[in-house]
């Protein structure tokens, strides 16, 4: 089946540095990428929808300054947390759609901890 | 607006059945639907735009109703792999009736397959 890896899968870094997590398409082309965030023992929240050579629409609340994403090809996406603070730890969640199947495949998630 | 689920947990015994719902308030564009484990990102199961459609194979499949407020997402003969929780996500329709606002999750059915 279709595969999306993400990279790093665990980060720990200080506070006021930037990270940047990648989100991959192995086997697929993906036009569309979803980047969300998930609190412990919360609900999944989209943060922004990554079309590839365009610029991303981010969900209300989102800041686009201070998550950065670039969809340069069909197969990644790139989000960079900037001036990270322990608020932005969390679970970060890509999702790549394959349009040919009608399908939406997550990798496995990156774990974000700001010291 | 955040789509509402229920129940809120549900215990089983392998081989019986599940009803999740997932309903909104206003017109939806469309509705997810997740299974999510412990410590993983989540899983694409299915979406369903049309009203009145229904989706899915024997065991797990989803309905959305004519009126395209209220999903519901059918398990049949649980198995214990289907434990973990399940999240809807919706799109309401925009206001000018055509296309879809963001992606919003309700706060996860929690289901529990016991031997």
């Amino acid at each position: 089946g279709a595969v999306v890896s993400q990279h790093p899968s665990r980060v720990i870094c200080k506070s006021g540095t930037s990270v940047k997590i990648e989100c991959r398409s192995l086997d697929f082309q993906a036009t569309t990428m979803f980047w969300y965030r998930q609190f412990p023992k919360q609900s999944l929240m989209l943060m922004a929808t990554s079309n590839e050579g365009s610029k991303a629409t981010y969900e209300q609340g989102v800041e686009k300054d201070k998550f950065l994403i670039n969809h340069a090809s069909l197969t990644l996406s790139t989000l960079t947390v900037t001036s990270a603070h322990p608020e932005d730890s969390s679970f970060y969640i890509c999702s790549a759609l394959d349009r040919n199947r009608e399908t939406q495949y997550f990798g496995p998630g990156t774990r974000l901890l700001v010291l | 607006q955040q789509p509402v689920q229920s129940p809120q947990a549900v215990i089983l015994r392998e081989g019986e059945d599940a009803v999740i719902n997932c309903s909104s308030s206003k017109a939806l564009y469309s509705v997810h639907w997740y299974r999510q484990k412990h410590g993983e990102a989540p899983v694409f199961l299915m979406i369903l735009l049309k009203g009145g459609e229904q989706k899915g194979h024997d065991k797990i499949s989803a309905s959305f109703n004519e009126k395209k407020q209220q999903s519901s997402l059918y398990l049949t003969a649980s198995q214990l792999s289907y434990s973990g929780t399940y999240f809807c996500g919706t799109e309401e329709l925009e206001d000018s009736g055509g296309g879809a606002d963001g992606l919003t999750f309700g706060k996860g059915t929690h289901l529990i397959i016991q031997p």
